[in-house]
Protein backbone atom coordinates (compact mmCIF):
# COMPACT_ATOMS: atom_id res chain seq x y z
CA UNK A 1 0.00 0.00 0.00
CA UNK A 2 3.02 2.60 0.45
CA UNK A 3 4.44 4.78 3.49
CA UNK A 4 5.91 8.10 3.33
CA UNK A 5 7.70 9.66 6.12
CA UNK A 6 8.87 13.45 5.99
CA UNK A 7 11.30 14.98 7.86
CA UNK A 8 13.42 18.79 8.04
CA UNK A 9 10.94 20.85 9.00
CA UNK A 10 11.83 23.27 11.29
CA UNK A 11 12.33 26.49 12.51
CA UNK A 12 14.05 28.93 9.91
CA UNK A 13 15.12 33.03 9.48
CA UNK A 14 13.78 34.92 6.33
CA UNK A 15 16.35 34.32 3.44
CA UNK A 16 17.33 30.70 5.16
CA UNK A 17 17.05 27.69 3.23
CA UNK A 18 16.19 24.14 4.44
CA UNK A 19 15.63 20.83 2.79
CA UNK A 20 13.42 18.44 3.54
CA UNK A 21 12.88 14.29 2.88
CA UNK A 22 11.00 11.79 2.36
CA UNK A 23 11.33 8.19 2.86
CA UNK A 24 9.01 5.71 1.29
CA UNK A 25 8.71 2.14 2.01
CA UNK A 26 5.91 -0.84 0.90
CA UNK A 27 5.87 0.24 -2.92
CA UNK A 28 8.18 0.30 -5.74
CA UNK A 29 9.27 3.91 -5.41
CA UNK A 30 11.06 4.10 -8.21
CA UNK A 31 8.46 3.32 -10.15
CA UNK A 32 5.96 6.45 -9.30
CA UNK A 33 6.64 10.11 -10.08
CA UNK A 34 6.15 11.92 -6.75
CA UNK A 35 4.90 15.35 -5.45
CA UNK A 36 5.26 18.40 -2.59
CA UNK A 37 2.07 19.84 -1.65
CA UNK A 38 2.17 22.34 1.50
CA UNK A 39 -1.01 23.84 3.87
CA UNK A 40 0.08 26.98 5.32
CA UNK A 41 -1.56 27.48 9.23
CA UNK A 42 -5.83 27.14 8.75
CA UNK A 43 -5.39 27.34 4.78
CA UNK A 44 -6.11 25.18 2.43
CA UNK A 45 -4.07 22.93 0.06
CA UNK A 46 -1.05 23.99 -2.54
CA UNK A 47 0.45 21.91 -5.05
CA UNK A 48 4.28 22.77 -5.17
CA UNK A 49 6.38 20.53 -7.28
CA UNK A 50 6.52 17.60 -8.97
CA UNK A 51 9.34 14.87 -10.15
CA UNK A 52 8.37 11.70 -12.74
CA UNK A 53 10.02 8.26 -11.51
CA UNK A 54 12.98 9.18 -13.69
CA UNK A 55 13.32 12.78 -13.07
CA UNK A 56 12.77 13.11 -16.83
CA UNK A 57 10.08 15.52 -16.05
CA UNK A 58 10.14 18.23 -12.76
CA UNK A 59 7.16 20.47 -12.66
CA UNK A 60 7.49 24.08 -10.09
CA UNK A 61 4.58 25.84 -8.99
CA UNK A 62 4.82 29.33 -10.89
CA UNK A 63 4.05 30.79 -7.02
CA UNK A 64 7.82 29.81 -6.28
CA UNK A 65 9.66 31.99 -8.57
CA UNK A 66 12.84 29.34 -8.67
CA UNK A 67 13.38 29.73 -4.91
CA UNK A 68 12.49 25.36 -4.65
CA UNK A 69 14.28 22.13 -6.19
CA UNK A 70 12.79 19.13 -5.82
CA UNK A 71 14.96 16.11 -6.44
CA UNK A 72 15.04 11.98 -5.52
CA UNK A 73 17.43 9.44 -5.24
CA UNK A 74 15.84 6.14 -6.68
CA UNK A 75 18.67 3.73 -4.90
CA UNK A 76 17.84 5.13 -1.54
CA UNK A 77 13.59 5.44 -1.85
CA UNK A 78 14.04 9.20 -0.90
CA UNK A 79 12.19 12.36 -1.89
CA UNK A 80 13.50 15.85 -1.82
CA UNK A 81 12.76 19.02 -1.57
CA UNK A 82 15.33 22.02 -1.27
CA UNK A 83 14.04 25.74 -0.28
CA UNK A 84 16.00 28.21 -0.51
CA UNK A 85 15.43 32.16 0.20
CA UNK A 86 12.63 31.03 2.50
CA UNK A 87 10.08 33.86 3.04
CA UNK A 88 7.50 34.01 6.01
CA UNK A 89 4.70 33.21 3.39
CA UNK A 90 6.31 29.78 3.34
CA UNK A 91 5.02 28.83 6.42
CA UNK A 92 3.28 25.25 6.22
CA UNK A 93 3.15 21.76 6.95
CA UNK A 94 4.73 20.15 3.62
CA UNK A 95 3.31 17.26 2.62
CA UNK A 96 5.00 14.30 0.52
CA UNK A 97 2.59 12.32 -1.85
CA UNK A 98 2.98 9.66 -4.40
CA UNK A 99 1.03 10.51 -7.80
CA UNK A 100 -1.04 7.82 -9.53
CA UNK A 101 1.07 7.96 -12.69
CA UNK A 102 2.82 10.03 -14.58
CA UNK A 103 2.08 14.05 -14.14
CA UNK A 104 -0.89 15.60 -14.43
CA UNK A 105 -2.15 13.03 -11.62
CA UNK A 106 -4.22 12.86 -8.28
CA UNK A 107 -2.29 11.48 -5.22
CA UNK A 108 -2.97 8.42 -3.44
CA UNK A 109 -0.33 8.07 -0.87
CA UNK A 110 0.37 10.64 1.66
CA UNK A 111 2.77 11.50 4.35
CA UNK A 112 1.96 12.94 7.30
CA UNK A 113 3.77 16.31 7.07
CA UNK A 114 6.65 17.91 8.24
CA UNK A 115 6.41 22.05 9.70
CA UNK A 116 8.56 24.59 8.13
CA UNK A 117 8.03 27.95 9.97
CA UNK A 118 10.08 31.05 8.84
CA UNK A 119 10.34 33.58 11.45
CA UNK A 120 12.75 36.07 12.50
CA UNK B 1 -3.24 28.12 -13.80
CA UNK B 2 -6.62 26.39 -13.50
CA UNK B 3 -8.55 28.00 -10.74
CA UNK B 4 -10.80 25.80 -8.37
CA UNK B 5 -13.94 27.03 -6.38
CA UNK B 6 -15.76 25.49 -3.90
CA UNK B 7 -19.23 25.98 -2.24
CA UNK B 8 -20.19 26.39 0.13
CA UNK B 9 -17.18 27.15 2.36
CA UNK B 10 -18.36 26.06 5.79
CA UNK B 11 -21.45 23.48 5.58
CA UNK B 12 -23.30 22.76 9.28
CA UNK B 13 -25.09 19.16 8.78
CA UNK B 14 -26.60 16.53 11.11
CA UNK B 15 -26.03 12.84 11.33
CA UNK B 16 -27.94 11.24 8.77
CA UNK B 17 -28.08 14.30 6.23
CA UNK B 18 -27.25 14.65 2.96
CA UNK B 19 -24.48 16.57 2.05
CA UNK B 20 -23.51 17.99 -1.46
CA UNK B 21 -20.56 20.08 -1.97
CA UNK B 22 -19.76 21.85 -5.05
CA UNK B 23 -16.60 22.69 -7.21
CA UNK B 24 -16.12 24.83 -10.24
CA UNK B 25 -13.13 24.91 -12.83
CA UNK B 26 -12.19 28.27 -14.44
CA UNK B 27 -12.04 26.37 -17.55
CA UNK B 28 -13.02 22.55 -18.76
CA UNK B 29 -11.21 19.88 -17.30
CA UNK B 30 -12.75 17.01 -18.88
CA UNK B 31 -13.10 14.75 -16.18
CA UNK B 32 -9.73 15.28 -14.39
CA UNK B 33 -10.96 15.55 -10.58
CA UNK B 34 -10.33 14.30 -7.47
CA UNK B 35 -11.82 14.64 -4.55
CA UNK B 36 -9.56 14.48 -0.44
CA UNK B 37 -10.85 14.50 2.78
CA UNK B 38 -8.93 15.93 5.80
CA UNK B 39 -9.04 15.65 9.77
CA UNK B 40 -7.49 18.25 11.67
CA UNK B 41 -3.73 17.63 11.71
CA UNK B 42 -3.87 14.81 9.37
CA UNK B 43 -3.10 14.28 5.87
CA UNK B 44 -5.73 14.53 3.19
CA UNK B 45 -7.00 11.31 2.22
CA UNK B 46 -8.09 10.63 -1.43
CA UNK B 47 -12.09 9.57 -1.65
CA UNK B 48 -12.76 10.44 -5.64
CA UNK B 49 -10.42 10.14 -8.51
CA UNK B 50 -11.99 10.55 -12.56
CA UNK B 51 -14.77 13.18 -10.73
CA UNK B 52 -16.64 9.31 -10.11
CA UNK B 53 -14.14 7.08 -9.37
CA UNK B 54 -14.92 5.46 -5.81
CA UNK B 55 -11.31 4.96 -4.29
CA UNK B 56 -10.84 1.34 -2.95
CA UNK B 57 -12.23 1.36 1.08
CA UNK B 58 -14.21 4.80 0.45
CA UNK B 59 -17.60 4.21 1.92
CA UNK B 60 -20.22 4.36 -0.87
CA UNK B 61 -21.95 6.74 1.23
CA UNK B 62 -19.58 8.91 -0.81
CA UNK B 63 -20.50 9.43 -4.59
CA UNK B 64 -19.17 12.27 -7.18
CA UNK B 65 -20.26 13.58 -10.41
CA UNK B 66 -19.60 15.97 -13.17
CA UNK B 67 -17.67 17.17 -15.92
CA UNK B 68 -16.42 19.86 -17.89
CA UNK B 69 -16.56 22.62 -15.33
CA UNK B 70 -19.03 21.31 -12.12
CA UNK B 71 -18.75 19.23 -10.45
CA UNK B 72 -20.51 17.53 -6.95
CA UNK B 73 -19.64 15.09 -4.14
CA UNK B 74 -22.32 14.25 -1.99
CA UNK B 75 -22.63 12.42 1.06
CA UNK B 76 -26.07 10.45 0.89
CA UNK B 77 -25.95 9.83 5.02
CA UNK B 78 -23.38 11.81 7.17
CA UNK B 79 -22.01 10.10 9.83
CA UNK B 80 -20.00 11.36 13.03
CA UNK B 81 -16.63 10.01 10.87
CA UNK B 82 -17.57 12.52 8.02
CA UNK B 83 -17.11 15.73 9.83
CA UNK B 84 -14.35 17.07 8.21
CA UNK B 85 -12.52 19.73 5.26
CA UNK B 86 -13.13 18.62 1.35
CA UNK B 87 -11.12 19.39 -1.19
CA UNK B 88 -11.36 19.06 -4.87
CA UNK B 89 -8.14 18.86 -7.14
CA UNK B 90 -7.74 19.09 -10.54
CA UNK B 91 -5.03 17.44 -12.78
CA UNK B 92 -5.89 18.50 -16.47
CA UNK B 93 -2.94 20.31 -15.50
CA UNK B 94 0.91 19.89 -14.97
CA UNK B 95 -0.08 22.17 -12.58
CA UNK B 96 -2.54 21.11 -10.39
CA UNK B 97 -4.68 23.02 -7.93
CA UNK B 98 -7.13 22.89 -5.51
CA UNK B 99 -10.19 23.92 -4.39
CA UNK B 100 -10.20 26.38 -1.44
CA UNK B 101 -11.92 23.64 0.97
CA UNK B 102 -15.24 22.99 2.21
CA UNK B 103 -15.82 22.14 5.83
CA UNK B 104 -18.24 19.98 7.18
CA UNK B 105 -19.35 21.06 10.87
CA UNK B 106 -21.82 19.21 13.06
CA UNK B 107 -24.82 20.99 13.48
Amino acid sequence: EGQLVESGGGLVKPGGSLRLSCAASGFTFSSKSMSWVRQAPGRGLEWVSSISSSSTYIYYADSLKGRFTISRDNTQNSLYLQLNSLRAEDTAVYFCARDTGVPPTFFDCWGQGTLVTVSS
Amino acid sequence: DIQMTQSPSTLSASVGDRVTITCRASQSISTWLAWYQQKPGKAPKLLIYKASNLESGVPSRFSGSGSGTEFTLTISSLQPDDFATYYCQQYNSDFRTFGQGTTVEIK
